[in-house]
C-alpha cells in the first residue's frame, strides 16, 4: 500500500507564507489528482484543495496546491492564526486505494 | 444541504464485531458519480481510509482491512453501513464516513464529513 509523506511540522509568523509537501509514488500522486485537507482542533477535516490545485467554494484563495510528477505541495499565504491546524494530503493508487499523508501540523507563531 | 452522521457503539470488546451507521441527506445515493466512505483516525495520528461504496452499488475496500470490512448501502433509508470484524485495542478511533464525488476528470474527493464517533475497542 503507497504511502504519502508529509513532514511532522510547519510554522510561520502571522503573515508569512508557509509550503507543506507531499511525497508519493508514480502509482498514487504521479498518476491522480491530490486533494488537501485542513483539520481543525477537535474538529472533522474539511477539504481544502482538490483535484491539485482547486479551491472549493469558500477556500481563501490564500490556500493554493500544486503538483510536479510524483509530489504535491500546499501553499498558505498571509498565515493567519485561524489556520492552525493538521493537514493532510490524499490521492487514489492505482491499487484502489485512497491514501491520505502522514499530517503535518501547522503552527502559527 | 448535505449532512451525515455516524452512529453506532462508543465501546466494543477485543474481538466483537464494530456496525457503524452513517445517516446522511442533502443527496441521493443513488445519482451518478456519488458515493459515501468510511475514514479512520485514532487519536493523534493520521487519516486512513477505510471503504467507499459508489452510487451502482460497486465498492473498495481497504487491502490491509478487506477481510475484515463489508459496506452496504439503503437507499430508501439514506444510510450507508460499515461493518469491521474482530476488533482490537489498535481500532480506537474516530470514525468518519463521508460524502464522495466522483467526476473523473472533474476530480474525485471527499467534500463533506461527518462530525465523527469515537470508538474505543477495549475489555
Amino acid at each position: 500500500q503507497s504511502v504519502l509523506t508529509q513532514p511532522p511540522s510547519a510554522s510561520g509568523t502571522p503573515g508569512q507564507r508557509v509550503t507543506i509537501s507531499c511525497s508519493g509514488s508514480s502509482s498514487s500522486i504521479g498518476n491522480n489528482f491530490v486533494n488537501w485537507y485542513q483539520q481543525l482542533p477537535g474538529t472533522a477535516p474539511k477539504l481544502l484543495i482538490y483535484k491539485n490545485n482547486q479551491r472549493p467554494s469558500g477556500v481563501p484563495d490564500r490556500f493554493s496546491g500544486s503538483k510536479s510528477g510524483t509530489s504535491a505541495s500546499l501553499a498558505i499565504s498571509g498565515l493567519r492564526s485561524e489556520d492552525e491546524a493538521d493537514y493532510f494530503c490524499a490521492s487514489w493508487d492505482d491499487s484502489l486505494s485512497y491514501v491520505f499523508g502522514t499530517g503535518t501540523k501547522v503552527t502559527v507563531l | 444541504q448535505i449532512t451525515l452522521k455516524e452512529s453506532g457503539p462508543t465501546l466494543v470488546k477485543p474481538t466483537q464485531t464494530l456496525t457503524l451507521t452513517c445517516t446522511f441527506s442533502g443527496f441521493s445515493l443513488s445519482t451518478t458519480g456519488v458515493g459515501v466512505g468510511w475514514i479512520r483516525q485514532p487519536p493523534g495520528k493520521a487519516l486512513e481510509w477505510l471503504a467507499l461504496i459508489y452510487w451502482d452499488d460497486n465498492k473498495v475496500y481497504s487491502p490491509s482491512l478487506k477481510n475484515r470490512l463489508t459496506i452496504t448501502k439503503d437507499t430508501s433509508k439514506n444510510q450507508v453501513v460499515l461493518t469491521m470484524t474482530n476488533m482490537d485495542p489498535v481500532g480506537t478511533a474516530t470514525y468518519y464516513c463521508a460524502h464522495y464525488i466522483d467526476m473523473a476528470r472533474g476530480g474525485y474527493y471527499f467534500d463533506f464529513w461527518g462530525q465523527g464517533i469515537l470508538v474505543a475497542v477495549s475489555s
